[in-house]
Protein backbone atom coordinates (compact mmCIF):
# COMPACT_ATOMS: atom_id res chain seq x y z
CA UNK A 1 0.00 0.00 0.00
CA UNK A 2 1.26 3.46 -0.87
CA UNK A 3 1.76 5.73 2.09
CA UNK A 4 -0.86 8.25 0.94
CA UNK A 5 -3.42 7.41 -1.74
CA UNK A 6 -6.02 9.65 -3.31
CA UNK A 7 -8.78 8.90 -5.76
CA UNK A 8 -7.15 10.39 -8.81
CA UNK A 9 -10.34 11.74 -10.32
CA UNK A 10 -10.87 13.95 -12.11
CA UNK A 11 -13.89 15.05 -10.10
CA UNK A 12 -16.45 17.34 -11.66
CA UNK A 13 -19.25 19.00 -9.69
CA UNK A 14 -21.74 21.76 -10.53
CA UNK A 15 -21.45 25.15 -8.89
CA UNK A 16 -23.09 25.17 -5.47
CA UNK A 17 -22.72 21.42 -4.91
CA UNK A 18 -20.66 19.65 -2.27
CA UNK A 19 -17.31 18.31 -3.47
CA UNK A 20 -15.94 15.32 -1.57
CA UNK A 21 -12.25 14.49 -1.78
CA UNK A 22 -10.87 11.35 -0.19
CA UNK A 23 -7.52 10.04 0.95
CA UNK A 24 -6.31 6.86 2.63
CA UNK A 25 -2.99 6.36 4.36
CA UNK A 26 -0.73 3.62 5.63
CA UNK A 27 0.62 3.05 9.12
CA UNK A 28 3.80 4.89 8.15
CA UNK A 29 2.06 8.26 8.01
CA UNK A 30 -0.16 8.71 11.01
CA UNK A 31 0.61 11.93 12.82
CA UNK A 32 -0.98 14.91 11.16
CA UNK A 33 -2.78 15.36 7.87
CA UNK A 34 -2.93 18.29 5.54
CA UNK A 35 -4.99 19.35 2.55
CA UNK A 36 -3.24 21.61 0.04
CA UNK A 37 -4.78 23.27 -3.00
CA UNK A 38 -2.68 23.71 -6.13
CA UNK A 39 -3.86 25.79 -9.05
CA UNK A 40 -2.44 24.88 -12.43
CA UNK A 41 1.11 26.20 -12.74
CA UNK A 42 1.18 27.41 -9.13
CA UNK A 43 2.63 26.11 -5.89
CA UNK A 44 0.62 24.29 -3.20
CA UNK A 45 -1.14 26.35 -0.56
CA UNK A 46 -2.45 24.98 2.72
CA UNK A 47 -6.21 24.74 3.18
CA UNK A 48 -6.50 22.79 6.40
CA UNK A 49 -4.64 20.54 8.79
CA UNK A 50 -6.14 17.92 11.08
CA UNK A 51 -4.65 15.50 13.60
CA UNK A 52 -7.53 14.47 15.86
CA UNK A 53 -10.32 12.08 15.00
CA UNK A 54 -13.50 13.78 13.90
CA UNK A 55 -14.38 16.86 11.91
CA UNK A 56 -12.71 20.24 11.61
CA UNK A 57 -14.53 23.07 9.90
CA UNK A 58 -13.17 26.28 8.39
CA UNK A 59 -15.64 28.29 6.36
CA UNK A 60 -16.82 26.21 3.42
CA UNK A 61 -14.23 23.51 4.09
CA UNK A 62 -14.56 20.53 6.43
CA UNK A 63 -11.78 18.01 7.02
CA UNK A 64 -12.67 14.63 8.46
CA UNK A 65 -10.21 12.18 10.02
CA UNK A 66 -10.95 8.56 10.89
CA UNK A 67 -7.83 6.95 12.30
CA UNK A 68 -9.45 3.52 12.72
CA UNK A 69 -10.17 3.38 8.99
CA UNK A 70 -7.00 5.35 8.07
CA UNK A 71 -9.09 7.73 6.08
CA UNK A 72 -9.10 11.50 5.72
CA UNK A 73 -11.45 13.55 3.60
CA UNK A 74 -12.13 17.12 2.58
CA UNK A 75 -15.61 18.43 1.92
CA UNK A 76 -16.11 21.69 0.06
CA UNK A 77 -19.60 23.12 0.48
CA UNK A 78 -21.18 25.54 -2.00
CA UNK A 79 -18.42 24.80 -4.52
CA UNK A 80 -17.34 27.74 -6.66
CA UNK A 81 -15.58 27.78 -10.04
CA UNK A 82 -12.61 29.32 -8.20
CA UNK A 83 -12.29 26.06 -6.25
CA UNK A 84 -11.25 24.31 -9.47
CA UNK A 85 -7.74 23.04 -8.74
CA UNK A 86 -5.78 19.95 -7.77
CA UNK A 87 -6.19 19.00 -4.12
CA UNK A 88 -3.24 17.31 -2.46
CA UNK A 89 -3.53 15.18 0.66
CA UNK A 90 -0.39 14.87 2.81
CA UNK A 91 0.49 13.00 5.98
CA UNK A 92 3.41 13.49 8.32
CA UNK A 93 5.66 10.87 9.84
CA UNK A 94 8.89 10.41 11.72
CA UNK A 95 10.73 12.52 14.23
CA UNK A 96 11.18 15.25 11.62
CA UNK A 97 7.45 15.25 10.72
CA UNK A 98 8.27 14.58 7.08
CA UNK A 99 5.36 15.16 4.70
CA UNK A 100 4.33 12.51 2.19
CA UNK A 101 1.92 13.68 -0.49
CA UNK A 102 -0.64 11.81 -2.52
CA UNK A 103 -0.85 12.27 -6.29
CA UNK A 104 -3.66 14.75 -5.98
CA UNK A 105 -7.26 14.92 -7.19
CA UNK A 106 -8.22 17.35 -9.94
CA UNK A 107 -11.49 19.09 -9.10
CA UNK A 108 -13.49 21.02 -11.69
CA UNK A 109 -16.46 23.11 -10.59
CA UNK A 110 -18.75 23.87 -13.51
CA UNK A 111 -20.66 27.18 -13.58
CA UNK B 1 5.62 39.30 5.31
CA UNK B 2 7.51 38.24 2.22
CA UNK B 3 6.99 34.67 1.06
CA UNK B 4 9.49 32.04 0.02
CA UNK B 5 11.57 33.27 -2.91
CA UNK B 6 13.05 31.03 -5.57
CA UNK B 7 15.12 31.58 -8.66
CA UNK B 8 15.29 31.04 -11.50
CA UNK B 9 11.62 30.46 -12.30
CA UNK B 10 12.38 28.51 -15.46
CA UNK B 11 15.40 26.66 -16.73
CA UNK B 12 16.03 24.64 -19.87
CA UNK B 13 19.21 22.60 -20.11
CA UNK B 14 20.53 19.65 -22.03
CA UNK B 15 21.12 16.30 -20.39
CA UNK B 16 24.49 15.92 -18.69
CA UNK B 17 24.65 19.66 -17.98
CA UNK B 18 24.55 21.04 -14.46
CA UNK B 19 22.01 23.39 -12.92
CA UNK B 20 21.52 25.14 -9.60
CA UNK B 21 18.44 26.50 -7.89
CA UNK B 22 18.30 29.07 -5.12
CA UNK B 23 15.81 29.50 -2.29
CA UNK B 24 15.32 32.22 0.31
CA UNK B 25 12.87 31.13 3.02
CA UNK B 26 10.49 33.27 5.01
CA UNK B 27 12.40 35.31 7.55
CA UNK B 28 12.81 33.47 10.84
CA UNK B 29 11.86 30.07 9.47
CA UNK B 30 14.27 27.47 10.79
CA UNK B 31 13.17 24.55 8.63
CA UNK B 32 13.67 24.47 4.88
CA UNK B 33 12.55 21.81 2.43
CA UNK B 34 13.28 20.99 -1.20
CA UNK B 35 10.64 19.02 -3.09
CA UNK B 36 10.53 17.60 -6.59
CA UNK B 37 7.14 17.57 -8.30
CA UNK B 38 6.88 15.62 -11.51
CA UNK B 39 3.89 16.40 -13.72
CA UNK B 40 0.77 14.63 -12.48
CA UNK B 41 2.26 13.69 -9.12
CA UNK B 42 2.41 15.16 -5.67
CA UNK B 43 5.57 16.81 -4.35
CA UNK B 44 8.28 14.42 -3.15
CA UNK B 45 10.61 15.53 -0.38
CA UNK B 46 14.24 15.57 -1.48
CA UNK B 47 15.91 17.12 1.54
CA UNK B 48 14.94 18.82 4.79
CA UNK B 49 17.16 21.22 6.74
CA UNK B 50 16.77 22.32 10.33
CA UNK B 51 18.81 25.53 10.49
CA UNK B 52 21.92 24.52 8.53
CA UNK B 53 21.83 20.81 9.40
CA UNK B 54 20.30 18.05 7.28
CA UNK B 55 17.52 16.13 9.04
CA UNK B 56 16.29 14.03 6.10
CA UNK B 57 17.85 13.38 2.70
CA UNK B 58 16.67 9.80 2.29
CA UNK B 59 15.09 10.47 -1.11
CA UNK B 60 17.85 12.67 -2.52
CA UNK B 61 19.72 10.99 -5.42
CA UNK B 62 23.08 11.75 -3.94
CA UNK B 63 25.05 10.64 -6.98
CA UNK B 64 23.79 13.68 -8.86
CA UNK B 65 21.92 15.96 -6.46
CA UNK B 66 23.45 18.07 -3.72
CA UNK B 67 22.08 20.77 -1.46
CA UNK B 68 23.40 23.13 1.13
CA UNK B 69 22.07 25.73 3.50
CA UNK B 70 24.91 27.92 4.60
CA UNK B 71 24.34 30.11 7.65
CA UNK B 72 20.91 28.55 8.12
CA UNK B 73 19.11 30.91 5.75
CA UNK B 74 19.37 30.64 1.95
CA UNK B 75 19.74 27.29 0.27
CA UNK B 76 20.91 25.98 -3.08
CA UNK B 77 20.03 22.71 -4.78
CA UNK B 78 22.32 21.45 -7.53
CA UNK B 79 21.95 18.73 -10.13
CA UNK B 80 25.07 17.48 -11.87
CA UNK B 81 24.79 15.86 -14.37
CA UNK B 82 21.14 16.25 -15.23
CA UNK B 83 19.08 13.44 -16.72
CA UNK B 84 15.89 13.59 -18.77
CA UNK B 85 13.88 12.26 -15.82
CA UNK B 86 14.93 15.27 -13.73
CA UNK B 87 12.44 17.40 -15.67
CA UNK B 88 10.09 18.61 -12.96
CA UNK B 89 9.16 21.56 -10.79
CA UNK B 90 11.51 22.04 -7.86
CA UNK B 91 9.67 23.53 -4.90
CA UNK B 92 11.27 25.11 -1.87
CA UNK B 93 9.22 25.39 1.31
CA UNK B 94 9.88 26.68 4.79
CA UNK B 95 8.31 26.48 8.23
CA UNK B 96 8.97 28.07 11.61
CA UNK B 97 9.95 24.72 13.08
CA UNK B 98 9.25 21.05 12.62
CA UNK B 99 6.43 19.42 14.54
CA UNK B 100 2.85 18.17 14.40
CA UNK B 101 0.56 20.51 12.54
CA UNK B 102 3.35 22.85 11.47
CA UNK B 103 2.48 24.67 8.25
CA UNK B 104 4.90 24.55 5.35
CA UNK B 105 4.83 27.54 3.02
CA UNK B 106 5.83 26.91 -0.56
CA UNK B 107 7.70 29.13 -2.96
CA UNK B 108 6.67 29.58 -6.62
CA UNK B 109 8.97 26.79 -7.79
CA UNK B 110 11.56 26.40 -10.53
CA UNK B 111 10.42 24.60 -13.66
CA UNK B 112 13.25 22.54 -15.09
CA UNK B 113 13.18 21.01 -18.55
CA UNK B 114 16.02 18.67 -19.47
CA UNK B 115 16.37 18.03 -23.21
Amino acid sequence: QKEVEQNSGPLSVPEGAIASLNCTYSDRVSQSFFWYRQYSGKSPELIMSIYSNGDKEDGRFTAQLNKASQYVSLLIRDSQPSDSATYLCAGSSGSNYKLTFGKGTLLTVNP
Amino acid sequence: EAGVAQSPRYKIIEKRQSVAFWCNPISGHATLYWYQQILGQGPKLLIQFQNNGVVDDSQLPKDRFSAERLKGVDSTLKIQPAKLEDSAVYLCASSKAQGPGVTQYFGPGTRLLVL
